[in-house]
């Protein structure tokens, strides 16, 4: 079956490490989000990619970097950057065509905590 | 900024009650979406309408959408506990954005 896998789902990390969160789906999908969730708000967007070894900022881009080597995988890492890292990341992706037009499939999640 | 609003931010109803809750949308769409999460999961797909559309069904749901107004209405019949969820919207756009969501809480 097709989808998109987070892993892991739950991450504790200390402050001043950092951390990677992966993401691969094998829906030959062409753009890759991740996103951000805190308590009781919306999902506000980190990175995204549209095409193969191309990635562009989203509205909260500082203290997180991207890769994107492959098509089905878009791993975020959490650096020791970030302020306040503690959240929910979700990771999405979607037809290129589809953009407009299609839907977004998510990955499960991954909960990161700062110890 | 946000392509898509939700309203009201928090809706608690019995079980076989309707659920309605809001978007509006700030630009032209081609097409708007609803998604649902469930506490701690990823955002599930549920209806697309598109922007030549007034209305659509599926199951228990009814969507419309006023493009003069900018805004949708998600419908939710009969509504089950199983529904507690949050609820967004999203206005099809090439860098997907979401609001804060509806979330619904359906007493047994």
């Amino acid at each position: 079956d097709g989808g998109i896998t987070q892993s892991p789902k739950y991450l504790f990390r200390k402050e001043g490490q950092n951390v990677t969160l992966s993401c691969e789906q094998n829906l030959n999908h062409d753009a890759m989000y991740w996103y951000r969730q805190d308590p009781g708000q919306g999902l506000r967007l980190i990175y995204y990619s549209q095409i193969v070894n191309d990635f562009q900022k989203g509205d909260i881009a500082e203290g997180y970097s991207v890769s994107r080597e492959k098509k089905e995988s878009f791993p975020l890492t959490v650096t020791s950057a970030q302020k306040n890292p503690t959240a929910f990341y979700l990771c999405a992706s979607i037809r290129t065509s589809g953009i407009g037009t299609g839907e977004l499939f998510f990955g499960e999640g991954s909960r990161l905590t700062v110890l | 900024s946000q392509q898509g609003e939700e309203d009201p931010q928090a809706l608690s109803i019995q079980e076989g009650e309707n659920a309605t809750m809001n978007c509006s949308y700030k630009t032209s769409i081609n097409n708007l979406q609803w998604y649902r999460q469930n506490s701690g999961r990823g955002l599930v797909h549920l209806i697309l309408i598109r922007s030549n559309e007034r209305e659509k069904h599926s199951g228990r749901l009814r969507v419309t959408l006023d493009t003069s107004k900018k805004s949708s209405s998600l419908l939710i019949t009969a509504s089950r506990a199983a529904d507690t969820a949050s609820y967004f919207c999203e206005g099809g756009s090439y860098i997907p954005t979401f609001g804060r969501g509806t979330s619904l809480i359906v007493h047994p």
